[in-house]
């Protein structure tokens, strides 16, 4: 059974780094072809895509986002994490990290962390 | 970025009509589509990947179909548990690009 859970700060202040962890189970990052994402929704609103990390480490960022995004992993411990910098309100959304399986769907869905800014 | 359209916005729906929701992609996507269902305060779930294949353990009510830009989901009879808002999502290109949603109510 695979299974994903967010974690992160909550609330936090414009300007500061948010740091978000998806710990996950029922697959590895280092099997070939798997891939963990992150995809934000601000509350009432739609879905954007944010970052992949692939089993090879190879790394997409959503180019909106411009060079806040960096996006990583600890394969031996069943993680992948998402840092975004300089955050504002517009940040403020439900994030969610979601698993990619050999291709662009996502076929596993955190329950999502709630993310706050404000000052 | 591939911008993905979706209609309607919202609809209502009686038990046992058929549902059918549009996803219109700015470019050719060759079936790179797929399907998310997501209930009041839960995460989005799959249903339909490469435009028409059903993900293990949803209904065989739910079907896809499409090809080029234009593709289609159809729901074969409204059931209550089928409440809630629809997304499209491409992925022949990053970045990712999702439809905007369509909210579907039982009437």
């Amino acid at each position: 059974q695979v299974t994903l859970k967010e974690s992160g700060p909550g609330i936090l202040q414009p300007s500061q780094t948010l740091s978000l962890t998806c710990t996950f189970s029922g697959f590895s990052l280092s099997t070939y072809g798997m891939g963990v994402g992150w995809i934000r929704q601000p509350s009432g609103k739609g879905l954007e895509w944010l970052a992949n990390i692939w089993w090879d480490d190879d790394k997409y960022y959503n180019p909106s986002l411009k060079n806040r995004l960096t996006i990583s992993k600890d394969t031996s411990n069943n993680q992948a994490f998402l840092k975004i910098t300089n955050v504002d309100t517009a940040d403020t959304a439900t994030y969610y990290c979601a698993r990619f399986n050999n291709s662009y769907v996502m076929d596993a869905w955190g329950q999502g962390a709630s993310v706050t800014v404000s000052s | 970025d591939i911008q993905m359209t979706q209609s309607p916005a919202s609809l209502s729906a009686s038990l046992g009509e058929t549902v059918t929701i549009q996803c219109q992609a700015s470019e050719d996507i060759y079936s790179g589509l797929a399907w998310y269902q997501q209930k009041p305060g839960k995460s989005p779930q799959l249903l339909i990947y490469g435009a028409s294949s059903l993900q293990d353990g949803v209904p065989s009510r739910f079907s896809g179909s499409g090809s080029g830009t234009q593709y289609s989901l159809k729901i074969s009879s409204m059931q209550t548990e089928d409440e809630g808002v629809y997304f499209c999502q491409q992925g022949l290109k990053y970045p990712l690009t999702f439809g905007s949603g369509t909210k579907l109510e039982i009437k």
